[in-house]
């Protein structure tokens, strides 16, 4: 059982925008500022999208954004692409140096 | 440029030792704040944290595995290894070690992963 919750699937058109949840508790996600969200494709190693709730790696596109309200941390895909489409996790840091991650959200372009 | 590399046995027996190696590049171990961790998936499956290793050698373990889990570094060769005992079916997941520096305590380079499968 992940530490974190979030739904299975998510889905959008190719131009549409797409929000991706993920809630903790107030032992992580709500008490913490390090929120993480990964982009997997099928076979592949996860690739870092977002850190520390809202940043972004030098060349993740800003169609990808983060943020937290609460347990819950969200991710926004805006102009969706095909590529877009693959895995996203989420994770955050619960104290004592120990991370958690979400079950993963299957992201689907129609 | 970052680059982290998997190195172990893709086939391990039940009840044995699983040892994995993760040889990186292109950062150092011994400078601060810097961190190495592993983290498994299984097929099909979500990603699961193991373990973490700081540049000071704080180690850091999945409360839920902690028994079973060591992890060590060698700063002059950069590498990590880890170590996780009594392996089960269960174990069966491909294996990764990622690059987390403590400011930001997330994953920011992964290696490539390495399939690990526990059967008789």
């Amino acid at each position: 059982q992940s530490a974190l919750t979030q739904p299975p699937s998510a889905s959008g058109s190719p131009g549409q925008s797409v929000t991706i949840s993920c809630t903790g508790t107030s032992s992580d996600v709500g008490d913490y500022n390090y929120v993480s969200w990964y982009q997997q494709h099928p076979g592949k190693a996860p690739k870092l999208m977002i850190y520390e709730v809202t940043k972004r790696p030098s060349g993740v596109p800003d169609r990808f954004s983060g943020s937290k309200s609460g347990n819950t941390a969200s991710l926004t895909v805006s102009g969706l692409q095909a590529d877009d489409e693959a895995d996203y996790y989420c994770s955050s840091y619960a104290g004592s140096n120990n991370l958690g991650f979400g079950g993963g959200t299957k992201l689907t372009v129609l | 440029q970052i680059t982290l590399k998997e190195s172990g046995p893709t086939l391990v027996k039940p009840t044995q030792t699983l040892t994995l190696t993760c040889t990186f590049s292109g950062f150092s171990l011994s400078s601060s704040g810097v961190g190495v961790g592993w983290i498994r998936q299984p097929p099909g499956k979500a990603l699961e944290w193991l373990a973490l290793i700081y540049w000071d050698d704080d180690k850091r373990y999945s409360p839920s595995l902690k028994s079973r889990l060591t992890i060590t570094k060698d700063t002059s060769k950069n590498q990590v290894v880890l170590t996780m005992t009594n392996m089960d079916p269960v174990d069966t997941a491909t294996y990764y070690c990622a690059h987390i520096p403590l400011v930001v305590v997330a994953a920011t380079y992964w290696g490539q992963g390495t399939l690990v499968t526990v059967s008789s």
